[in-house]
């Protein structure tokens, strides 16, 4: 019974393919997020979503494209994968998007473009 | 520009002694701070937070300060455990009014020996 889980674990792909990072959140939160961690371990995040709506999206490529089916999912587009895409993706949630709602991780999808 | 910084990137303690963890932030608009801690594989866990209108929190082993003055804050964990060895990150966010975005310093790797 995984709080948040994430597919796949690995995903190992050429450059210019397009795919999908898959989240999802048995908690019942309203906000999820993704967050990118990349070589220099630096955790940064990318989008948040409150009850399906985008409200935070941070300087990030528009061959990403996050979609939320519903609270409970949020899933991670890529176009185009670029070299420099690769990185572990952390989908997170919360109870709110208030700063001091714990946010809670996945395990981490590791990209790698090739 | 990296608003967080842990400037120690791995840290060897022995077991039953204090370890002691620090991370500095540059943008004093950040009132809320946050540890996390991370085993491989898997997604930071929250740890423990502290506001800004505190400079002491304790939850059990783990204690956090903060030095407001000095942009600083540090995490105690007495007495470490080798269940401790992970790599914890330091984290931040500012009251914007928007929704909850955290900045995450680039983690410090514990390893508590026998």
């Amino acid at each position: 019974d995984t709080a948040v889980s994430q597919t796949p674990k690995y995903l190992v792909t050429q450059m210019g393919n397009d795919k999908s990072i898959k989240c999802e959140q048995n908690l019942g939160h309203d906000t999820m997020y993704w967050y990118k961690q990349d070589s220099k371990k630096f955790l940064k995040i990318m989008f948040s979503y409150n009850n399906k709506e985008l409200i935070i999206n941070e300087t990030v490529p528009n061959r990403f494209s996050p979609k939320s089916p519903d609270k409970a999912h949020l899933n991670l587009h890529i176009n185009s994968l670029e070299l420099g895409d690769s990185a572990v993706y952390f989908c997170a949630s919360s109870q709110g998007d208030s700063r001091t709602d714990t946010q809670y991780f996945g395990p981490g999808t590791r990209l790698t473009v090739l | 520009d990296q608003q967080v910084k842990q400037n120690s990137p791995s840290l060897s303690v022995q077991e039953g002694r204090i370890s002691i963890l620090n991370c500095d932030y540059t943008n004093s608009m950040f009132d809320y701070f946050l540890w996390y801690k991370k085993y491989p594989a898997e997604g930071p866990t929250f740890l423990i937070s502290i506001s800004s209108i505190k400079d002491k929190n304790e939850d059990g082993r783990f204690t956090v300060f903060l030095n407001k003055s000095a942009k600083h804050l540090s995490l105690h964990i007495v007495p470490s455990q080798p269940g401790d060895s992970a790599v914890y990150f330091c984290a931040a966010s500012a009251n914007t009014g928007t929704a909850s975005k955290l900045t995450f310093g680039t983690g410090t790797r514990l390893q508590v020996t026998l």
